[in-house]
C-alpha cells in the first residue's frame, strides 16, 4: 500500500519562529489533508490540499502531486502550535486514508 | 449541529469481556473510518465502511467487529478484548470519495 512518511519526527522552536514540515507519500494520491492534534488528543483539520497552495493565517500549505509530497509552513509560531502534525493521503482510485507517522512539535515561550 | 460523536469517551473493562465503542454522526457522510492511536504507531485504520452495509477492513482489523446498518452510525466492537488493544479510538468520516475528513473526540480505552 500506499506509504507516508513525515520529517522531521520532532521539532522545538522559539517562540516566533518559522518552521517547514514536509511529507512524502509512494504513490499518486487524489486526497491529501493535514491535520494538528492538539496536547489533548483533539485531531484537528488544517488543510484539505490534494494539489497547490492554500494559506490561513500564519499557516499555509503546498502540495506538489507530481513529486508526491506537501509541505507544511508555520510562520511565527506560538505556543498553542504545540502538539503533532500529521498528514494523511489517500491514494488514487482508493477510499482508505492512511496516516504518517506524524512531526511533534513543542514551542517555547 | 453535532457533527461527529463517540462513546463512551473513556472506559474501563478486563480481558476477554466484549466491549463496544460508538460512533455517530449527522452530517449523513457516506465514508466511515474507524483508527486506533498507539505510541510509537500513529493512527492506524481498523475499518472502514464506504455506504450503509458496505464494510472493508484496513490495516489492523484482527480482534475487532463492525456494522454499518443505519448511515450515521458506526459502531466498533471488541469481541474479547485483549490487553493490546488498550489504546485511544477515533472515529472519523468524510462525505464522499476525496472531501475533507472529520473526525470525533476519541475513546480512551483501558484493558486490564
Amino acid at each position: 500500500g500506499i506509504q507516508v512518511e513525515q520529517s522531521p519526527p520532532d521539532l522545538i522552536l522559539q517562540e516566533g519562529a518559522n518552521s517547514t514540515l514536509r511529507c512524502n507519500f509512494s504513490d499518486s494520491v487524489n486526497n491529501l489533508q493535514w491535520f494538528h492534534q492538539n496536547p489533548w488528543g483533539q485531531l484537528i483539520n488544517l488543510f484539505y490540499i490534494p494539489s497547490g497552495t492554500k494559506q490561513n493565517g500564519r499557516l499555509s500549505a503546498t502540495t506538489v502531486a507530481t513529486e508526491r509530497y506537501s509541505l507544511l509552513y508555520i510562520s511565527s509560531s506560538q505556543t498553542t502550535d504545540s502538539g503533532v502534525y500529521f498528514c494523511a493521503v489517500q491514494n488514487t482510485g482508493g477510499f482508505k486514508t492512511i496516516f504518517g507517522a506524524g512531526t511533534r512539535l513543542f514551542v517555547k515561550a | 449541529d453535532a457533527g461527529i460523536t463517540q462513546s463512551p469517551r473513556y472506559k474501563i473493562t478486563e480481558t476477554g469481556r466484549q466491549v463496544t465503542l460508538m460512533c455517530h454522526q449527522t452530517w449523513s457522510h457516506s465514508y466511515m473510518f474507524w483508527y486506533r492511536q498507539d505510541l510509537g504507531h500513529g493512527l492506524r485504520l481498523i475499518y472502514y465502511s464506504a455506504a450503509a452495509d458496505i464494510t472493508d477492513k484496513g490495516e489492523v482489523p484482527d480482534g475487532y467487529v463492525v456494522s454499518r446498518s443505519k448511515t450515521e452510525n458506526f459502531p466498533l466492537t471488541l469481541e474479547s478484548a485483549t490487553r493490546s488493544q488498550t489504546s485511544v479510538y477515533f472515529c472519523a468520516s468524510r462525505k464522499g470519495g476525496a472531501e475533507t475528513q472529520y473526525f470525533g473526540p476519541g475513546t480512551r480505552l483501558l484493558v486490564l
